[in-house]
């Protein structure tokens, strides 16, 4: 089955300061790949996602990109906030079994 | 408000004592899952369903029970706690679109058993 790894488990940044999350999976057939944020006390809510035919996605300061071919995937956090702060799952799926979700890294945003 | 409410928030219970966790969901999803989220291990699968009266196991099912006998419900049942069963809980819901559809999770169940 899939297997999804994901680094740092920690990381802290300045605020203003870039953020990179990396995963890797290993099914190659997985073709979706979500990231969730999970703030303190709240469950996690989707924030982003991509699918295999495309390579790169952006949503304002957050975006995602796709190397089919070394199977992995990265979120990329620009100008990072205080409220960025959480902590961030990754997940990658086939289409018919259920997500495998990564272990979390936890961001802390230091102002 | 779409939302995914469980109950309660948080629980203490002592070993073997039978409890359930209550999920309820206002989007008409006919997906419903459970998680379990311990320190480095991220989020693990307990059980799922894709519909009333279909329920499946996932990653780690040993020691719990599920149902779905309604579309909006689906509780969690752990019939003889015990402390390896002390964790972090989310249930969530999506649509029936498969896997690739946004999940949408409760705000978590922190259970203790002593």
């Amino acid at each position: 089955g899939e297997n999804v790894e994901q680094h740092p488990s920690t990381l802290s940044v300045q605020e203003g300061d870039s953020a990179v999350i990396k995963c890797t999976y290993s099914d190659s057939a997985s073709n979706y790949f979500p990231w969730y944020k999970q703030e303190l006390g709240k469950g996690p809510q989707l924030i982003i996602d991509i699918r295999s035919n495309v390579g790169e996605k952006k949503d304002q300061r957050i975006a995602v990109t796709l190397n089919k071919t070394a199977k992995h995937f990265s979120l990329h956090i620009t100008e990072t906030q205080p409220e960025d702060s959480a902590v961030y799952f990754c997940a990658a799926s086939e289409g018919n079994t259920p997500l495998v979700f990564g272990k979390g890294t936890r961001l802390s945003v230091i102002a | 408000e779409a939302q995914v409410t469980q109950n309660p928030r948080y629980l203490i219970t002592v070993t073997g004592k039978k409890l359930t966790v209550t999920c309820s969901q206002n989007m008409n999803h006919e997906y419903m899952s459970w998680y379990r989220q311990d320190p480095g291990l991220g989020l693990r699968q307990i059980y799922y369903s894709m519909n009333v009266e279909v329920t499946d196991k996932g990653d780690v099912p040993e020691g719990y029970k599920v149902s779905r006998k309604e579309k909006r419900n689906f509780p969690l049942i752990l019939e003889s706690p015990s402390p390896n069963q002390t964790s972090l809980y989310f249930c969530a819901s999506r649509d029936s679109g498969g896997p690739n559809e946004k999940l949408f999770f409760g705000s978590g169940t922190q259970l203790s058993v002593l």
